[in-house]
C-alpha cells in the first residue's frame, strides 16, 4: 500500500516568506508526528497529532510555527516569515498509535526546506 | 545533557565483520527502544524495536538493551556494503514522538 507522502519534496523561498509543508499520512494512520532534521543534527521532534488534536505544541521552535490536521488525515505545518535557520528536511511520520507504547513510525520522503 | 547520545563515527568495517552500534541514554522511565537506518538522501526506516532487557534477534541484526546500564545497541552480522548508512537510535517519549540520537555513521569496505 501507500506509504506516507509529503509535498512539496523541495521549497526553496525567501527570508521573510511563509511557507506551507504537506504530510499525507497510511490510510488509517491516527498518529502523526512532524520532525526536523538539520544539517549534521538529529531528528528534531517537533509536533504530534492523534486525530485533528494536537495535545502538545511545546515543540515548535518559535511561534512562527503552526500546524493543523483535518479529517484526521492530511496534515499542514505552516512556516511563516521564514528565517535562513528555518532551513533543514522536514520529515513526517504516522503510525497505528496503538495504547499502551510507542507504535512504529512510519516516515516520508521528507521536503527538504531552504530559505535564501 | 543530550538525552540519547550516539557516537558519530564513522565506524569502518570490512565486509563480512560484525559492526557494533551503541547508544546510551537519561531518562531512566523509557521503556521502548528504536534503531532507524538512513541512506543519504534518504528518510529513516525502522530496523529493530525493543522493549525488555536481553537481546532481540532479526536475521542479521541483534537489539541489545540494559535498561540498568542505560544502554542499546545494535550488532550487524556479516555486514555488506549496503549496510553502509546512518544508523539512528531513539528512545519513545511521553507523547508517543521519537527522541533521536544524532547517528553513527557505518562504512563497511569491501
Amino acid at each position: 500500500g501507500a506509504g506516507v507522502s509529503q509535498s512539496p519534496s523541495n521549497k526553496v523561498t525567501e527570508k521573510g516568506k511563509d511557507v506551507e509543508l504537506r504530510c499525507d499520512p497510511i490510510s488509517g494512520h491516527t498518529a502523526l508526528y512532524w520532525y526536523r532534521q538539520s544539517l549534521g543534527q538529529g531528528l528534531e521532534f517537533l509536533i504530534y497529532f492523534q486525530g485533528n488534536s494536537a495535545p502538545d505544541k511545546s515543540g515548535l521552535p518559535s511561534d512562527r510555527f503552526s500546524a493543523e490536521r483535518t479529517g484526521g488525515s492530511v496534515s499542514t505545518l505552516t512556516i511563516q516569515r521564514t528565517q535562513q535557520e528555518d532551513s533543514a528536511v522536514y520529515l513526517c511520520a504516522s503510525s497505528l498509535a496503538l495504547a499502551g507504547g510507542v507504535d512504529t513510525q512510519y516516515f516520508g520522503p521528507g521536503t527538504r526546506l531552504t530559505v535564501l | 545533557q543530550k538525552e540519547v547520545e550516539q557516537n558519530s563515527g564513522p565506524l569502518s568495517v570490512p565486509e563480512g565483520a560484525i559492526a557494533s552500534l551503541n547508544c546510551t541514554y537519561s531518562d531512566r522511565v523509557s521503556q521502548s527502544f528504536f534503531w532507524y537506518r538512513q541512506y543519504s538522501g534518504k528518510s529513516p526506516e525502522l530496523i529493530m524495536s525493543i522493549y525488555s532487557n536481553g537481546d532481540k534477534e532479526d536475521g542479521r541484526f541483534t537489539a541489545q538493551l540494559n535498561k540498568a546500564s542505560q544502554y542499546v545497541s545494535l550488532l550487524i552480522r556479516d555486514s555488506q556494503p549496503s549496510d553502509s548508512a546512518t544508523y539512528l537510535c531513539a528512545r519513545g517519549g511521553s507523547q508517543g514522538n521519537l527522541i533521536f540520537g544524532k547517528g553513527t555513521k557505518l562504512s563497511v569496505k569491501p
